[in-house]
């Protein structure tokens, strides 16, 4: 069985400055990443993925994410943060194989973007 | 371009009563799933339904039922509800090899 677990459970950061928001999986088969953000009382939207190829993954909004295998990680960075990125970002996993899509996902992290 | 529709976006129940929960999706996904978010746990699959006519157990099944009606539609159901069910329930549906698409969640309170 697979886990996730996202290292900070909120993260404050002023505007312009970079972040880094942590995650950790475990799993004995290959994996497929996944950020996902949720901004307040909407759904779950995609980020970013990662599936295979480049272990770098960026989004159309700036954030990128590196698929670390020896260290088991994908951690979500953005160099220059904007007040409009405060949300609660979710990372999640999906085994390969007859997984049949399930995720599992983290804990989440809530970033706050102060002015 | 509705994606994933959820119904209701809101509801308050007294313990014990039942409620069923709907979801439907336009993009004829083949799989579907029900997730509940808690705070400080993410989100915890219920149940899926990897196609049409077949559902499976996920991490938290127990108190809830599903019934996929058909590709579209995809129910949950809490027979006799209890205040641990109090929590935000999200639907999802996806294609083969593609990520899962989310609908904006429904909000249960149990008292």
């Amino acid at each position: 069985a697979q886990s996730v677990t996202q290292l900070d459970s909120q993260v404050p950061v002023f505007e312009e400055a970079p972040v880094e928001l942590r995650c950790n999986y475990s799993s004995s088969v290959s994996v497929y990443l996944f950020w996902y953000v949720q901004y307040p009382n909407q759904g779950l939207q995609l980020l970013l993925k990662y599936l295979s190829g480049s272990t770098l993954v960026e989004s159309i909004n700036g954030f990128e994410a590196e698929f670390n295998k020896s260290q088991t990680s994908f951690h979500l960075r953005k160099p220059s943060v904007h007040i409009s990125d405060t949300a609660e970002y979710f990372c999640a996993v999906r085994c390969g194989g007859t997984s049949y899509g399930k995720l599992t996902f983290g804990q989440g992290t809530i970033l706050t973007v102060h002015p | 371009n509705a994606g994933v529709t959820q119904t209701p976006k809101f509801q308050v129940l007294k313990t014990g009563q039942s409620m069923t929960l709907q979801c439907a999706q336009d993009m004829n996904h083949n799989s579907m799933y029900w997730y509940r978010q808690d705070p400080g746990m993410g989100l915890r699959l219920i149940y899926y339904s990897a196609s049409e006519g077949t559902t499976d157990k996920g991490e938290v099944p127990n108190g809830y039922n599903v019934s996929r009606l058909n590709k579209r539609e995809f129910s949950l159901r809490l027979e006799s509800a209890a205040p641990s069910q109090t929590s935000v329930y999200f639907c999802a549906s996806r294609a083969a090899q593609q990520p899962q698409h989310f609908g904006d969640g429904t909000r249960l309170s149990i008292l």
